[in-house]
């Protein structure tokens, strides 16, 4: 079946720092990818989202790609700050629910 | 964005009662409902799908009996976790989504769940 999968955390960057988190996927078909943000105590937050190859997906300064080629949806920042502190999901949809991958703790100090 | 109110956010009981928790789409009609449980430092786990007015279908290895799930409205699911205990504690997120395919789901808030 479809799956989803992210690099391990955590990730420990200082402020200001740029932010790679890599997401692969397998896939029968070509899903739309999304990317969620869940902060300490609270459920998900969309943070950006691309439906076909190509898309680029941005939002509060995070993009992402879709790239059939090699089936990768990496989350990227330029300079991050200390309220990005979160853990990141990458997920896609497959036909009738989202599939995530397992998750990427990000940590950013000043 | 779309809004899923999601409650309560943490509660607290005894091992052996049941407890019940709510979503609800404030601003949309949520055809399906997903209900997810999620351990610490780990991903989200897929439960159950629900759409309005049918039962529900749960994921393997997910007991139907212990988790009952209601979706009588298309702004109201309900998750009952039945004769709770302490391996039931943790965090369960619902997700809304509307009739469109291939949509984006809003999640709600999350409730902690703690059995003593």
């Amino acid at each position: 079946g479809d799956s989803v999968t992210q690099m391990e955390g955590p990730v420990t960057l200082s402020e200001e720092a740029f932010l790679t988190i890599n997401c692969t996927y397998t896939a029968t078909g070509y899903p739309s990818l999304f990317w969620y943000v869940q902060y300490p105590g609270e459920g998900l937050q969309l943070l950006l989202k691309a439906t076909k190859a190509d898309d680029k997906g941005s939002n509060k300064g995070f993009e992402a790609t879709y790239r059939k080629e090699t089936t990768s949806f990496h989350l990227e920042k330029g300079s991050v700050q200390v309220s990005d502190s979160a853990v990141y999901f990458c997920a896609l949809w497959d036909t009738d629910k989202l599939i995530f991958g397992t998750g990427t703790r990000l940590q950013v100090f000043p | 964005g779309a809004v899923v109110s999601q409650h309560p956010s943490w509660v607290i009981c005894k091992s052996g009662t049941s407890v019940k928790i709510e979503c609800r789409s404030l601003d949309f009609q949520a055809t399906t409902m997903f209900w997810y449980r999620q351990f610490p430092k780990q991903s989200l786990m897929l439960m159950a799908t629900s759409n309005e007015g049918s039962k529900a279908t749960y994921e393997q290895g997910v007991e139907k009996d212990k988790f009952l799930i209601n979706h009588a409205s298309l702004t109201l699911s309900t998750l009952t976790v039945t004769s709770a205990h302490p391996e039931d504690s943790s965090f369960y997120i619902c997700s809304g989504q509307s009739t469109e395919p291939n949509t984006e789901a809003f999640f709600g808030q999350g409730t902690r769940l703690t059995v003593v």
